[in-house]
């Protein structure tokens, strides 16, 4: 089955402890991103990538690191992790980044930071 | 300003009418618009694109695109109770980036 999966779902952590969520697609696409939706904000773009070893900002990176070892995994790291970031993750993948490529979002990751 | 607009709602229509969702964006450079429905919950999933000024239609759904007034809109014809959904718009300009709006919250009365 084509999907993107992400892990944890749930996650309640304390500030300042590291933590990883992880992405992953088995559809082959070349497109991937991270998302974060607050109430009366929506999704904001958090990071994207192109393809494996490319990434770029999107409009809240602040806080956030990704990297793209590999073509179907792009984790989102959040190194010192603060009560702002208390969110709804969501991950998402395309085949390529052309404006007319449908995303597929994964189920979401509920991060609480205490 | 924000770059993508919406009516948060709550947009309440009876079972069967049509539901007329907008949304407008800043970004003259915009080349491609979605919409996407989300239930309480779960992820986006998208609906309907539309890259070209006029009108798209999808079963139940017409998408509407107007550039030079910035705006697209979603009618969904014949709604039903399981329509009741958030409502998000996006675009995409140039580069990768894509922008959301905040939602429009749809509720279809039975």
């Amino acid at each position: 089955e084509a999907q993107v999966t992400q892990n944890p779902r749930y996650l309640i952590t304390v500030t300042g402890k590291k933590l990883t969520v992880t992405c992953s697609q088995n559809m082959n696409h070349e497109y991937m991103s991270w998302y974060r939706q607050d109430p009366g904000l929506g999704l904001r773009q958090i990071y994207y990538s192109m393809n494996v070893e490319v990434t770029d900002k999107g409009d809240v990176p602040e806080g956030y690191k990704v990297s793209r070892k590999e073509k179907r995994n792009f984790p989102l790291i959040l190194e010192s992790p603060s009560p702002n970031q208390t969110s709804l993750y969501f991950c998402a993948s395309s085949a390529t980044g052309g404006a007319s490529n449908e995303q597929f979002f994964g189920p979401g990751t509920r991060l609480t930071v205490l | 300003q924000k770059e993508v607009e919406q009516n948060s709602g709550p947009l309440s229509v009876p079972e069967g009418a049509i539901a007329s969702l907008n949304c407008t964006y800043s970004d003259r450079g915009s080349q491609s618009f979605f919409w996407y429905r989300q239930y309480s919950g779960k992820s986006p999933e998208l609906i309907m694109s539309i890259y070209s000024n006029g009108d798209k239609e999808d079963g139940r759904f017409t998408a509407q695109l107007n550039k030079a007034s910035q705006y697209v809109s979603l009618l969904i014809r014949d709604s039903q109770p399981s329509d009741s959904a958030t409502y998000l718009c996006a675009h995409r300009g140039g580069g990768f980036k894509t922008i959301f709006g905040a939602g429009t919250r749809l509720f279809v009365k039975a």
